[in-house]
């Protein structure tokens, strides 16, 4: 099993430009997320997923879209990229929608808006 | 607003001592208590967790304390070594409108000087 895998590992991009941050996970699990690790900040939701067709905004959703038109992927388009982007991205999931249940993350994206 | 409080931002601790780590929370609501480990580059991925039925639980050198009178749970990591330098999230997890909710402490960086 790879897990949560994601692309691209790091990119640069220009304001106003857009994007696709993609991610798969292997694991037929339910729920995906995309958080954003800012330093002193954590790691903060950005959408999330319980299942195919269905998606919902986290706490900072404000210039990105996702979809989740399969199990599998759960893609991260950032609109008209905004220095204020600049982060390391994760995206995330777990088996079921359940408080208990383990978070796994891919090993993230390095986004730097110039 | 921040619902979850970690501290200290970073923590320097000798090879063989005891590092320390303190969570605070607000919403009696959570019912799920993780705590997060993350390698330079890599995702964070889970190292031990707690429900609030429980005052402490133990995995190797891994301890979380839990006070929940207080609302603060505490990571103990008893003879850190050099490979246990890594940033630690504390989280705290509910069931929420739709599913749950997760959110994650600021982070602590730990450097363990060998």
């Amino acid at each position: 099993n790879a897990g949560v895998t994601q692309t691209p590992k790091f990119q640069v991009l220009k304001t106003g430009q857009s994007m696709t941050l993609q991610c798969a996970q292997d694991m037929n699990h339910e729920y995906m997320s995309w958080y954003r690790q800012d330093p002193g900040m954590g790691l903060r939701l950005i959408h999330y997923s319980v299942g195919a067709g269905i998606t919902d905004q986290g706490e900072v959703p404000n210039g990105y879209n996702v979809s989740r038109s399969t199990t599998e992927d759960f893609p991260l388009r950032l609109l008209s990229a905004a220095p204020s982007q600049t982060s390391v991205y994760f995206c995330a999931s777990s088996l079921r929608w359940s408080s208990g249940n383990t978070i796994y993350f891919g090993e993230g994206s390095w986004l730097t808006v110039v | 607003q921040q619902q979850v409080k970690q501290s200290p931002q970073s923590l320097i601790v000798q090879k063989g001592g005891i590092s320390i780590i303190n969570c605070a929370y607000e919403n009696t609501a959570f019912d799920y208590f993780p705590w997060y480990q993350q390698f330079p580059g890599k995702g964070p991925a889970l190292l031990i967790a707690i429900r609030p039925d429980v005052s402490e639980k133990k995995e190797g050198r891994f301890t979380i304390s839990f006070n929940k009178s207080a609302k603060q749970f505490s990571l103990h990591i008893m003879d850190s070594q050099p490979g246990d330098s890594a940033t630690y999230f504390c989280a705290a997890s509910k069931r929420d409108t739709g599913g749950f909710k997760t959110i994650f402490g600021a982070g602590t960086r730990l450097f363990v000087k060998a």
